[in-house]
């Protein structure tokens, strides 16, 4: 199976400063054949269900604010939020869907500082 | 806007079972047979976990290697539900367990794109 690896573990960051989220597989999940890495960015917050924020490594969900990007190829990804507002407390969640088992990355928890 | 519920989450013993339901509705562009669908469970103080995934007719089915030949999944299109048959249950598969929609059509593995709100098994004596 594909090994998820995400760091830090926990992330506390000032309202309106950068946090960045990285994540690690243990193999590529770049295809050549159509230029496009198969992982996905997931927030999730107490008492709700994970809400997609970013797939393809870089595309964003329809209604996702635009300080959440998404960066990264091969084996080396990172998911950033520009400016962090209260509402993102949440953990978050990488997901390679390059190779099944589909596996997801232990969750990162950002807070605010 | 697509809408999952999951239900039949309870309290059960070791070796019982349960069936979980997932009622879909929403699918206004495409219907609820052109999409793969999934279970994800979180179980406590551990991250997310694929359990099992369906084609859009059926036809596919997939499993992760801890649930493989206890749990079953299945689906009726004309009913717009999904299902999960869990069997054998063990204490380690008390989870909330989470529905979710292939965000890429009818691929496994693929992205998830909606979430139900989750139902939760409790598997205790």
């Amino acid at each position: 199976d594909i090994v998820m690896t995400q760091s830090p573990d926990s992330l506390a960051v000032s309202l309106g400063e950068r946090a960045t989220i990285n994540c690690k597989s243990s193999q590529s999940l770049f295809y050549s054949s159509n230029n496009n890495n198969y992982l996905a960015w997931y927030q999730q917050k107490p008492g709700q269900p994970p809400k997609l924020l970013i797939y393809w490594a870089s595309t964003r969900e329809s209604g996702v604010p635009d300080r959440f990007s998404g960066s990264g190829s091969g084996t080396d990804f990172s998911l950033t939020i520009s400016s962090l507002q209260a509402e993102d407390v949440a953990l978050y969640y990488c997901q390679q869907y390059f190779r099944s088992p589909t596996t997801f990355g232990q969750g990162t928890r950002v807070e605010v500082k | 806007d697509v809408h999952l519920l999951e239900s039949g989450g309870r309290l059960v013993q070791p070796g019982g079972s349960l069936r979980l339901s997932c009622v879909a509705s929403g699918f206004t562009r495409f219907p609820f047979s052109d999409f793969a669908m999934a279970w994800v469970r979180l179980r406590p103080g551990r991250g997310l976990e694929w359990v099992s995934t369906i084609s859009g007719s059926g036809a596919r089915t997939y499993y992760a290697d801890p649930v493989k030949g206890r749990f079953t999944i299945s689906r009726d299109n004309f009913k717009s539900t999904l299902y999960l048959q869990l069997d054998s249950l063990r204490a380690e598969d008390s989870a909330v367990y989470y529905c979710a929609k292939d965000g890429h059509g009818d691929f496994e593995p693929s992205y998830l794109d909606s979430w139900g709100r989750g139902t939760l098994v409790a598997v205790s004596s």
